[in-house]
């Protein structure tokens, strides 16, 4: 099956500084990937889709020159939250677009997730 | 057009009992309906799925019903388990998934 691995688990860093994220495909290559915000019960929120060898497409209200995604190979995605401040303290996760090789779904593209990275600044 | 809308925001089922959450949506360009279970503090997993070519899929105890003229579908989870307490989300693709769009959630609690 699609593995996508997500790391770290959970940060907690000082108020001013940055953090990165990663996100591997580990078992499949990935030329696109999201990155989503997640508030406490609440869905997921579209913050880019990372593209291998280009640059990230932002939505709307999503500062790129805050979150910065970098996706360098076929299986790896980072996003840096720099200069941290509290208020960017929230859950964020990233997905990959895989396509199915078999079954009634062949063909299509799946999303996997990551477990998810808990962000807290203080 | 682009929102899918969940139903009900929680839900709480007694063992064994079913648990039925719906999902409506506009756009006639999806053409790919996954729903996703979280449990806290972990990333979605991708449950079941279905094309809207097919008005009903049925994997183990979760089934999803189509229905493509109302432009709503629906996941049961027959025989309720505490082990099914989590939140799912249904979602909605195109463009092969290059976009998709989420539902709000719904919050499940199976009572022992």
């Amino acid at each position: 099956g699609a593995v996508v691995s997500q790391h770290p688990s959970r940060v907690i860093c000082k108020s001013g500084t940055s953090v990165k994220i990663e996100c591997r495909s580990l078992d499949f290559q990935a030329t696109t990937m999201f990155w989503y915000r997640q508030f406490p019960k609440q869905s997921l929120m579209l913050m880019a889709t990372s593209n291998e060898g280009s640059k990230a497409t932002y939505e709307q209200g999503v500062e790129k020159d805050k979150f910065l995604i970098n996706h360098a190979s076929l299986t790896l995605s980072t996003l840096t939250v720099t200069s941290a401040h509290p208020e960017d303290s929230s859950f964020y996760i990233c997905s990959a677009l895989k396509r199915t090789r078999g079954g009634a779904l062949f063909g299509a593209n799946v999303l996997t997730f990551g477990a998810g990275s808990r962000l807290t600044v203080l | 057009q682009q929102q899918v809308k969940q139903s009900p925001q929680s839900l709480i089922v007694q063992k064994g009992g079913i648990s039925i959450i719906n999902c409506a949506y506009e756009n006639t360009a999806f053409d790919y309906f996954p729903w996703y279970q979280q449990f806290p503090g972990k990333g979605p997993a991708l449950l079941i799925a279905i094309r809207p070519d097919v008005s009903e899929k049925k994997e183990g105890r979760f089934t999803i019903s189509f229905n493509k003229s109302a432009k709503q579908f629906s996941l049961h989870i027959m025989d309720s388990q505490p082990g099914d307490s989590a939140t799912y989300f249904c979602a909605a693709m195109e463009g092969g998934g290059f976009k998709t769009i989420f539902g709000a959630g719904t919050r499940l609690f199976v009572k022992a």
